[in-house]
């Protein structure tokens, strides 16, 4: 069964940092497209950033609003992959998911992130 | 890049049709064939229901079914259920990004 199992989230003041990770079972994570989306409270899906398979050259992309502040990097040997968030902004508040559109679709239950002082 | 436009809402009775479009440009929806749905209750992660415009995963029922024409993509689900009642979400490859829509709160009355 295909399945993704995100941690790390919690609360944290404007300007630091945090690590969320991402593992993947029944599949191989470097062998699809990997997405980070996030979801503010009350508000709609956005695309925050993705990893390509390694096939593809996996390269990275992210959105404009978290260019340079977040980088998205994984461990084949464990078969996790984490998004990397710095300086971070009350703006970034949200329930962060990773996802994927191979092998059927999965996403994760989500992990909350908080910026507040 | 902005935001895909959905419409905020749709509505149908049990065992109607309704569809949902999602419209983009052709620096996304317009320009690849990498258009997919997603479904979210509420209080729920998302679940892929199709992708690559009109692809359907393994196990999501054939009453969904998805298309595109020109910068807009489409998202009809026949034969309302009660459990269809969920809020719906299109995203799109984008070249170096990748874009959500708007979402639209479907309600089966």
């Amino acid at each position: 069964e295909v399945q993704l199992v995100e941690s790390g989230g919690g609360l944290v003041k404007p300007g630091g940092s945090l690590r969320l990770s991402c593992a993947a079972s029944g599949f191989t994570f470097t062998n699809a497209w990997m997405h980070w989306v996030r979801q503010a409270p009350g508000k709609g899906l956005e695309w925050v950033g993705r990893i390509k398979r390694k096939t593809d050259g996996g390269t990275t992309d992210f959105a404009a609003p978290v260019k340079g502040r977040f980088t998205i990097s994984g461990d084949d040997s464990i078969n996790t992959f984490y998004l990397q968030m710095n300086s971070l902004k009350t703006e970034d508040t949200a329930v962060y998911y990773c996802a994927t559109d191979d092998y059927g679709g999965a996403w994760g239950q989500g992990t909350l992130v908080t910026v507040s002082s | 890049q902005s935001a895909l436009t959905q419409p905020p809402s749709a509505s149908g009775s049990p065992g109607q049709s309704v569809t949902i479009s999602c419209t983009g440009t052709s620096s996304d929806v317009g320009g690849y064939n990498y258009v997919s749905w997603y479904q979210q209750h509420p209080g729920k992660g998302p679940r892929l229901m199709i992708y690559e415009v009109s692809k359907r995963p393994s196990g999501v029922p054939d009453r969904f079914s998805g298309s595109k024409s020109g910068n807009t993509a489409s998202l009809t689900v026949s034969g309302l259920r009660t459990e269809d009642e969920a809020d719906y979400y299109c995203a799109s490859y984008a070249g170096s990004s990748s874009v959500f829509g708007t979402g639209t709160k479907v309600t089966v009355l």
